[in-house]
């Protein structure tokens, strides 16, 4: 009964590849998020979106692309991998009053060769 | 724009002792205040929130921590620790004005031996 899933939990891949992970959440929440988190353990927020729109875009390159096809999923596609690309992507949601409690998913793990 | 200074990576402690993480904060803006657990192989949880009123916050599995507006902190304590404890945690702080985007410490690892 997970609240927020991703798929894979692990992605092992070369260099240049194009690669997706995808994320559902079950709690019916309307916003969701993608962290990275580096191996020294920073994690920053890359996107947010609510309702299918997004709201946060950081300064992330444009290989990396959102995808929300509705509420309930936030699937991440990143084109032509690179070697900083390797980290832990952590998917997040919340709901409308109560945005300040994300619930986190148990991250993919990218390894980029 | 907001930032998270977690002083200590490492806390080694025994347990059923005492436990204090260290967390400040540097903002020009008001600012509201979380502390998150990650356990080995999982996602973050939310321990605790600081929005408003009582400085002192009490969160879950018996942890608390106490704003500081003067000393711009918000320090994560237990007073009795157990092996369980053992994790990542992670000081976190948004703008009082926009809603979604949280800004992460670089964590304090919290090790627990018996």
């Amino acid at each position: 009964d997970t609240a927020v899933s991703q798929t894979p939990k692990y992605l092992v891949t070369q260099m240049g590849n194009d690669k997706s992970i995808k994320c559902e959440q079950n709690l019916g929440h309307d916003t969701m998020y993608w962290y990275k988190q580096d191996s020294k353990k920073f994690l920053k927020i890359m996107f947010s979106y609510n309702n299918k729109e997004l709201i946060i875009n950081e300064t992330v390159p444009n290989r990396f692309s959102p995808k929300s096809p509705d509420k309930a999923h936030l699937n991440l596609h990143i084109n032509s991998l690179e070697l900083g690309d390797s980290a832990v992507y952590f998917c997040a949601s919340s709901q409308v009053g109560n945005r300040d409690t994300q619930y986190f998913g148990p991250g993919t793990r990218l390894t980029v060769l | 724009a907001q930032s998270v200074t977690q002083l200590d990576s490492q806390v080694p402690v025994f347990e059923e002792a005492p436990v204090e993480l260290r967390c400040n904060y540097s903002s020009s803006v008001s600012v509201y205040l979380f502390w998150y657990v990650q356990y080995p192989n999982q996602g973050l949880q939310l321990l605790l929130k600081y929005l408003s009123g009582s400085t002192l916050v009490k969160g879950i599995n018996g942890f608390e921590a106490e704003f500081n507006k003067s000393q711009t902190s918000f320090h994560l304590r237990k007073p009795s620790v157990h092996i369980s404890d053992t994790a990542e945690y992670f000081c976190a702080v948004r703008a009082s004005y926009n809603t979604d985007k949280l800004i992460f410490g670089t964590g304090t690892r919290l090790q627990v031996f018996p």
